[in-house]
């Protein structure tokens, strides 16, 4: 079974873009995560998705933003970058949310730089 | 709110040693844990998890035991190999949704 895709791997963009980042989950899976990874801030929850709807929100502006599609690909947006948006974003597929036996799979992540 | 404190990094270790790395947590009730480890280019891939206490996870000669008592889940191994070098996060889930909190992770490094 293929696991959680993302794409692109890496993307370099500059302050004022905005860009789009993909994550495909693994098969079956109709939830997904998006994290967003720094030295400084660590691991940290952007917002989750199931049935095309968000569920939970973490504490970003609302530059980031995301979606969920019929078949449960979803997309994060970040409008006019900053600096600070400079980070890993690594998206995670589970079955479903919540469960105390759901496990999340995360994908390899997409490396944003902002120039 | 819910939250993971981590031992701080980076961990250096000769091939064989023992490694522990400590982890403590806030939550309200019973929350899931969590060991992920990340390696170079990687995304998480998840070490081993405890759903209630007293529970012992365990994989790939890590183990953890969830402590109710101490809000821990220290991860130990007994003898590491190079190739346990990686970045390890600690992790909760709260039982109000899927949302995951992470600790700040720990770099080990193990030289032969």
């Amino acid at each position: 079974k293929a696991g959680v895709t993302q794409t692109p791997r890496y993307l370099i963009k500059t302050r004022g873009q905005q860009v789009t980042l993909s994550c495909s989950p693994i098969s079956g899976h109709r939830s997904v995560s998006w994290y967003q990874q720094t030295p400084g801030q660590g691991l940290q929850f952007l917002f989750e998705y199931f049935s095309e709807t968000q569920r939970n929100k973490g504490n970003f502006p609302g530059r980031f933003s995301g979606r969920q599609f019929s078949n449960s690909r979803s997309e994060m947006n970040v409008s006019t970058l900053e600096l600070g948006d400079s980070a890993l974003y690594l998206c995670a597929s589970s079955l479903a949310p919540g469960g105390v036996y759901n496990e999340q799979f995360f994908g390899p992540g997409t490396r944003l730089t902002v120039l | 709110g819910d939250s993971v404190t981590q031992m701080e990094g980076p961990v250096t270790l000769s091939e064989e040693a023992f490694l522990t790395i400590n982890c403590t947590y806030t939550a309200t009730g019973y929350p899931s844990l969590f060991w992920y480890v990340q390696y170079p280019g990687e995304g998480l891939q998840l070490l081993l998890k405890a759903t209630k206490a007293d529970d012992k996870g365990s994989n790939k000669g890590f183990e953890a035991t969830y402590r109710k008592e101490t809000t821990s889940f220290h991860l130990e191994k007994g003898s590491v190999q190079v190739s346990d070098s990686a970045v390890y996060f600690c992790a909760l889930r709260g039982l109000s949704g899927n949302q995951f909190y992470f600790g700040t992770g720990t770099s080990l490094t193990v030289i032969p």
